[in-house]
């Protein structure tokens, strides 16, 4: 079936440093990609999307490539800050819009 | 932004009671909605898809007659759990779809979740 793996968290960082946080997947056919974010408190907000292979979906300074050879979509900034500290979920759709299968999370601690 | 709620935020109830959970959008029309399910450190699983006006369907392994969904609205689907059990007790997360299906706009919207927990 399909599913997503992601980094084990906590992550853990100084402000300014930069982020990666892995993220593969397995999926029969070719599949859209998503990165979700869940601040405190909050619900899952969408952070960046990329629909096919070579794709570049970015937001907020976040970063994310569609590779298809490797069936990644790993996540990046290049500079993180207080405020980015969350939960990270990566995610597919086989059928756009419809039925996310998540990854387990990814939690980001950030450091002043 | 599309806004989706969800009430209540948290919930505590006796074992063998029903619960009901509300997700709502507040800015926005959802034909479809559905209802994950977060155990603690673990990924969402989507329990069910909910249209409006008819049927949920439900994934495998998922019992219809415990959690019953109802999408009686553009705007409101309800998730109730009947004769909850201590291993019931976990994170109910809804999202709400919108944008043209199938199209880079379709995305889903996520309500901020309900705890509930089954003494």
């Amino acid at each position: 079936g399909n599913s997503v793996t992601q980094m084990e968290g906590p992550v853990t960082l100084s402000e300014e440093a930069f982020l990666t946080i892995n993220c593969t997947y397995t999926a029969t056919g070719y599949p859209s990609l998503f990165w979700y974010v869940q601040y405190p408190g909050e619900g899952l907000q969408l952070l960046l999307k990329a629909t096919k292979a070579d794709d570049k979906g970015s937001n907020k300074g976040f970063e994310a490539t569609y590779r298809k050879e490797t069936t990644s979509f790993h996540l990046e900034k290049g500079s993180v800050q207080v405020s980015d500290s969350a939960v990270y979920f990566c995610a597919l759709s086989m059928e756009y819009g419809n039925k996310l299968v998540f990854g387990a999370g990814t939690i980001l601690r950030v450091k002043s | 932004g599309a806004v989706v709620s969800q009430h209540p935020s948290w919930v505590i109830c006796k074992s063998g009671t029903s619960v009901k959970i509300e997700c709502r959008s507040l800015d926005f029309q959802a034909t479809t909605m559905f209802w994950y399910r977060q155990f603690p450190k673990q990924s969402l699983m989507l329990m069910a898809t909910s249209n409006e006006g008819s049927k949920a369907t439900y994934e495998q392994g998922v019992e219809k007659d415990k959690f019953l969904i109802n999408h009686a609205s553009l705007t409101l689907s309800t998730l109730t759990v009947t004769s909850a059990h201590p291993e019931d007790s976990s994170f109910y997360i809804c999202s709400a779809r919108v944008g043209g299906f199938g199209s880079f706009t379709d995305t889903q919207y996520f309500g901020p979740g309900t705890r509930l927990t089954v003494l």
